[in-house]
């Protein structure tokens, strides 16, 4: 399976604070993929960052991979209340996007 | 705006009243994909197009069907529904299956009674 495995499940942080959401895959890929979903909403694409790659950012978020441990983090800084969702990330070769269970945020105002 | 519309967003109906949801996306992208989530078990896919008149099973196609005849549209239809059809569905839009980035319409949640 292509799917990643997001850690912690849930996290409670207070606003200001960063959170850092890590997942892990099995196979070889292309690139990995992050999307938000606020509840009960379409997910919105994040970021991209191709294999080649170890780090990217977009504006208060950071996401890194690590091809040779199968890992990628997401950093959301200076967190916000509008920041509370879930966040999934999916990891993609040739096949279609799978998603996994997600880490739950709350930001607490 | 870059957009994937669904219709409708709210559906209750009834068992074995067929039904079709509706999905266009305005970005001339060539893949599509409908998911289907649920409580505990996530997203999965039900089927996806790669173009016009190209469509194949997801994960779990059963008791769905979907046609490709204009890239912009790719209708979800329900011939036969049943209660365990109840759940919120996405449709998805991309340039192309795994190597971009996707773009979800913002739900439809069906119940079937």
């Amino acid at each position: 399976s292509q799917q990643g495995e997001e850690d912690p499940q849930a996290l409670s942080i207070q606003e200001g604070e960063n959170a850092t959401m890590n997942c892990s895959y099995k196979t070889s890929i292309n690139n990995l993929q992050w999307y938000r979903q606020n509840s009960g909403r379409g997910l919105v694409h994040l970021i991209l960052i191709r294999s080649n790659e170890r780090e990217k950012h977009s504006g208060r978020l950071r996401v890194t991979l690590d091809t040779s441990k199968k890992s990628s983090s997401l950093l959301i800084t200076a967190s916000r209340a509008a920041d509370t969702a879930s966040y999934f990330c999916v990891p993609t070769g040739r096949r279609a996007l799978t998603f996994g269970s997600g880490t739950r945020l709350q930001v607490q105002p | 705006e870059a957009q994937v519309t669904q219709n409708p967003r709210y559906l209750i109906t009834v068992t074995g009243k067929k039904l079709t949801v509706t999905c266009s996306q305005n970005m001339n992208h060539e893949y599509m994909s409908w998911y289907r989530q649920d409580p505990g078990l996530g997203l999965r896919q039900i089927y996806y197009s790669m173009n016009v008149e190209v469509t194949d099973k997801g994960d779990v196609p059963e008791g769905y069907k979907v046609s490709r005849k204009e890239k912009r549209n790719f209708p979800l239809i329900l011939e036969s529904p049943s209660p365990n059809q109840t759940s919120l569905y996405f449709c998805a839009s991309s340039p192309g299956q795994g190597a971009y980035g996707y773009t979800f319409g913002s739900g439809t949640r069906l119940t079937v009674v």
